[in-house]
C-alpha cells in the first residue's frame, strides 16, 4: 500500500497569502496519478486537481498542482476567505489512498 | 447534473451489518465509470472502501475487504453498501462518489454523506 504523508498539518496563513502544501509517498506514484481535494466543515471533499497538474472542472487557476514520483506539491497562490479548509491528497496509481491532510487556517 | 444521495440506518449496533445505498440521479450507472464509497471518522481523514462498476467489477480497501461488499443495482440506478461485523471503529460519515477513470482514479461527484454511529 501506498503511504502519503501531508504536510505540514496545519499551515497558518492570512488572505492574499500564497499556500504551499506537500504530499509525499512512501513510493512513486505510477503516472503521477495523484488528486488533490478541499474539504470544508460538514461538506463532502471537492475535487481540485487530477493527474498531479490539472484542475477539475471549474476550478480556479489560482490553485495549482506539481511533482512526480514520490513528492507532490499543491499551491494556492494568492488566498482567497473561501480556500481556508482542510485539503488531502488521494493516489490512484496502486489501489487508492488517502494523506492524513493539511488544514489551512486564518491566521 | 450528476447528484449522489446516500440513504440508510444512522444506528447500527455492534456485532452486526451496516447497509447504505447510493441513488445516482443525472447520469445512467450503466454508461460507464466506477462507483465508490469513502468514509471519514469524526474529525479524521478520508478512508477508500471500495468501487464498483455497472458491470459488478469490484475492487475493494484491503484492509476492509473480508468485511465488505458492494453491490449495484442498474435497473435502480443505484449501488449498495455491506460492512459486516462492525465495531466502534467503523462510526464515520459514509460517503458515495463517482470515478472519473476506467478503473480506479479519483472522485469528482459526491453524495452528501450520512453519518453512521455503531453503537449497542
Amino acid at each position: 500500500e501506498i503511504v502519503l504523508t501531508q504536510s505540514p498539518a496545519t499551515l497558518s496563513l492570512s488572505p492574499g497569502e500564497r499556500a504551499t502544501l506537500s504530499c509525499g509517498a512512501s513510493q512513486s506514484v505510477s503516472s503521477s496519478y495523484l488528486a488533490w481535494y478541499q474539504q470544508k466543515p460538514g461538506l463532502a471533499p471537492r475535487l481540485l486537481i487530477y493527474d498531479a497538474s490539472s484542475r477539475a472542472t471549474g476550478i480556479p487557476d489560482r490553485f495549482s498542482g506539481s511533482g512526480s514520483g514520490t513528492d507532490f506539491t499543491l499551491t494556492i497562490s494568492r488566498l482567497e476567505p473561501e480556500d481556508f479548509a482542510v485539503y488531502y491528497c488521494q493516489q490512484y496509481g496502486s489501489s487508492l489512498t488517502f494523506g492524513g491532510g493539511t488544514k489551512v487556517e486564518i491566521k | 447534473q450528476v447528484q449522489l444521495q446516500e440513504s440508510g440506518p444512522g444506528l447500527v449496533k455492534p456485532s452486526e451489518t451496516l447497509s447504505l445505498t447510493c441513488a445516482v440521479s443525472g447520469y445512467s450507472i450503466s454508461s460507464g465509470y466506477y462507483w465508490g464509497w469513502i468514509r471519514q471518522p469524526p474529525g479524521k481523514g478520508l478512508e477508500w472502501i471500495g468501487s464498483i462498476y455497472h458491470s459488478g467489477s469490484t475492487y475493494y480497501n484491503p484492509s476492509l475487504k473480508s468485511r465488505v461488499t458492494i453491490s449495484v443495482d442498474t435497473s435502480k440506478n443505484q449501488f449498495s453498501l455491506k460492512l459486516s461485523s462492525v465495531t466502534a471503529a467503523d462510526t464515520a460519515v459514509y460517503y458515495c462518489a463517482r470515478d472519473t477513470a476506467a478503473v480506479l482514479g479519483n472522485f469528482d461527484y459526491w453524495g452528501q454523506g450520512t453519518l453512521v454511529t455503531v453503537s449497542s
